[in-house]
């Protein structure tokens, strides 16, 4: 079956670069989460999406956005990194926000900067 | 402020054997509750999951029990497999609309053969 799809699987940036991630719901998913998880630390939720609106919001730095796209995809933007920000970025999916009790997770994107 | 604790990193059990797995919460809103297991490198897999409504939920060699008066759930896999080795997180979340699960720190499994 198909699963919820990272890209890339690894970045390495230096500071004050910006860098993408890129989530791919599995199909007929229309809601995604974004998960930071530091170095031994668990998952902190950032941010969500559902039908291409933004649903809920965590801890999400100002030098971070996010945004769905019409074919449920989103992309996660950094920008200014720090060194802080290196962590395993980890997008989920649900069907619908009623669904979103079971989250799908992806591979996740190891962003490591410099 | 952790709302979900998991107080023990790391769990060693006998192939064969029942491993418990355990998760404290603090918030009494929580009303959903996951188990996810993390391989490394791989991104965490949903395993079980359990309604406030209910006190015990289970899926084959996996067993999640709730105490809610406690606030504290469990997870039980028996028998336990070498495969089973693993980070297990258990997730909460309460209904403000959108399912933003809150994550303990995980507990590291190993099960030997």
């Amino acid at each position: 079956a198909a699963g919820v799809i990272q890209s890339p699987r690894h970045l390495i940036k230096e500071k004050r670069e910006t860098a993408t991630l890129k989530c791919y719901p599995i199909p007929r998913h229309d809601t995604v989460y974004w998960y930071q998880q530091g170095p031994g630390q668990d998952p902190q939720f950032l941010i969500s999406f559902y039908e291409k609106m933004q649903s809920d919001k965590g801890s999400i730095p100002d030098r971070f956005s996010a945004q769905q796209f019409s074919d449920y995809h989103s992309e996660l933007n950094m920008s200014s990194l720090e060194l802080g920000d290196s962590a395993l970025y980890f997008c989920a999916s649900s069907s619908g926000l009623a669904g979103g009790y079971e989250q799908y997770f992806g591979p996740g994107t190891r962003l490591t900067v410099t | 402020d952790q709302q979900v604790k998991q107080n023990s990193p790391s769990l060693s059990v006998q192939e064969g054997r029942i491993s418990i797995l355990n998760c404290d919460y603090t918030n009494s809103m929580f009303d959903y509750f996951l188990w996810y297991k993390k391989y490394p490198a791989e991104g965490p897999t949903f395993l079980i999951s359990i309604s406030s409504i209910k006190d015990k939920n289970e899926d084959g060699r996996f067993t999640v029990f709730l105490n809610k008066s406690a606030k504290h759930l469990s997870l039980h896999i028996v028998p336990s497999q070498p495969g089973d080795s693993a980070v297990y997180f258990c997730a909460a979340s309460s209904p403000s609309g959108t399912y933003k699960y809150i994550f303990g720190t995980g507990t590291r499994l190993k099960v030997l053969a």
